[in-house]
């Protein structure tokens, strides 16, 4: 059982360059979200989705596009990569329960340095 | 607006002692508090929740807290060990069932000496 995998674990970017990061999860979770993780900033939502077809945004969305055609894959697209976009991305995911804690399941994250 | 902060950086505690992480929130709506212990280069993992309607919440050597007058929660480790060095993260949601939005604080890194 793998869980949540993130492609690639590294990438460095020009600023102006696109790139999509790979989200994949094998538990059947409905739920999945993006985050990223800076210095001093904690881990901020960037998009989630609650199944396939229906994404929407979170804390810090600009410069980001997601779309979720399976349940699996949730990938997030930067389409003009900028310094600012330099950071850790983490990808999660979970079950949907009637009552209870969202309890998250994290991939490994993605290292991402634009130039 | 940072909703959920920590306002600790980072904290070192001689092993076997208690390690207390504090966690302050702003959200009165947050139904659920959880805290993740992150390693370098993974991800975050789950350790412990707490509803909001509850006080308390103890799982093995980890015990939160929580003082909703307050908007207060802490994570209490005993003993400590070198291995629980880590970031732990604590994290509000509000409202129930799976699709909460789930907000994280800054976390702080926790070091624990041998």
């Amino acid at each position: 059982n793998a869980g949540v995998t993130q492609t690639p674990k590294f990438q460095v970017l020009k600023t102006g360059q696109s790139m999509t990061l790979q989200c994949a999860q094998d538990m059947n979770h409905e739920y999945m979200s993006w985050y990223r993780q800076d210095p001093g900033m904690g881990l901020r939502l960037i998009h989630y989705s609650v199944g396939a077809g229906i994404t929407d945004q979170g804390e810090v969305p600009n410069g980001y596009n997601v779309s979720r055609s399976t349940t699996e894959d949730f990938p997030l697209r930067l389409l003009s990569a900028a310094p600012s976009q330099t950071s850790v991305y983490f990808c999660a995911s979970s079950s949907a329960h009637r009552y209870g804690a969202n309890v998250l399941t994290f991939g490994a994250g993605s290292r991402l340095t634009v130039l | 607006d940072q909703q959920v902060k920590q306002n600790s950086p980072s904290l070192s505690v001689q092993e076997g002692r208690i390690s207390i992480l504090n966690c302050d929130y702003t959200n009165s709506m947050f139904d659920y508090f959880l805290w993740y212990k992150k390693y370098p280069a993974e991800g975050p993992t789950f350790l412990i929740s707490i509803s909001s309607i509850k006080d308390k919440n103890e799982d093995g050597r980890f015990t939160v807290f929580l003082n909703k007058s307050a908007k207060h929660l802490s994570l209490h480790i005993v003993p400590s060990q070198p291995g629980d060095s880590a970031v732990y993260f604590c994290a509000a949601s509000a409202g129930s069932g799976g699709y909460q939005k789930v907000t994280f604080g800054t976390g702080t890194k926790l070091q624990v000496i041998p």
